[in-house]
């Protein structure tokens, strides 16, 4: 089955800094990789995903990019913000509709 | 629009014991998932329910656990007897489209804590 690393498993940054959360994954048929946002005490979020045909997407302040040659795909957040605050998980899913997660990164956001 | 709801939200209960745990999806949303995430580990897959059927139970631990779907609506996980290797973050979630090419959308998690 699909393999999903994340790295780092914490990550602090000072406010308006930018925060980068790398994954890597196993199975070379995934074709989607969304990112989910865990605030305290409320369930994971979908907050950006990209598909196997596109290298980059932007929203606003979140980009995710992903490398399908070397297996990778990263979340970039610039100018952070207190409220950035939470727990965050790469996924990664084939044509078996079955999403593998990363084991999370906490990342707090220093005022 | 009400969301995904669990209960309950956390339940302790001692090595040998049974609980259910309950969740509601959203409105409409055929497709159920449960995932466990286990002491700051990975989220891992349970399974997949397509209205009242198991479309995917390979995530399933071993045959302590059972998942219904009463009518395709709510569905209820039963640990039966819980061990302490089953403390953990039950999350469910749903999805109009498979969870694999669309949004999840997750409840806020029953914290089960077996002592």
């Amino acid at each position: 089955g699909e393999n999903v690393e994340q790295h780092p498993s914490t990550l602090s940054v000072q406010e308006g800094d930018s925060a980068v959360i790398k994954c890597t994954y196993s199975d070379s048929a995934s074709n989607y990789f969304p990112w989910y946002k865990q605030e305290l005490g409320k369930g994971p979020q979908l907050i950006i995903d990209i598909r196997s045909n596109v290298g980059e997407k932007k929203d606003q302040r979140i980009a995710v990019t992903l490398n399908k040659t070397a297996k990778h795909f990263s979340l970039h957040i610039t100018e952070t913000q207190p409220e950035d605050s939470a727990v965050y998980f790469c996924a990664a899913s084939g044509d078996d509709y079955k999403l593998s997660f990363g084991a999370g990164t906490t990342v707090t956001v220093r005022a | 629009e009400a969301g995904v709801t669990q209960f309950p939200s956390h339940s302790v209960i001692e090595k040998g014991q049974t609980v259910t745990l309950r969740c509601d999806p959203i409105s409409g949303h055929d497709n159920l998932y449960w995932y466990r995430r286990v002491m700051g580990k990975e989220i891992k897959f349970l399974l997949h329910f397509v209205k009242e059927s198991k479309q995917d139970e390979s995530g399933m631990p071993n045959n302590r656990f059972l998942a219904e779907r009463t009518g395709g609506t709510y569905s209820t996980l039963k640990v039966q007897p819980a061990e302490l290797e089953d403390s953990g973050v039950y999350f469910c979630a749903s999805s109009q489209v498979p969870g694999g090419t669309g949004e999840l959308f997750f409840g806020e998690g029953s914290r089960l804590t077996v002592l």
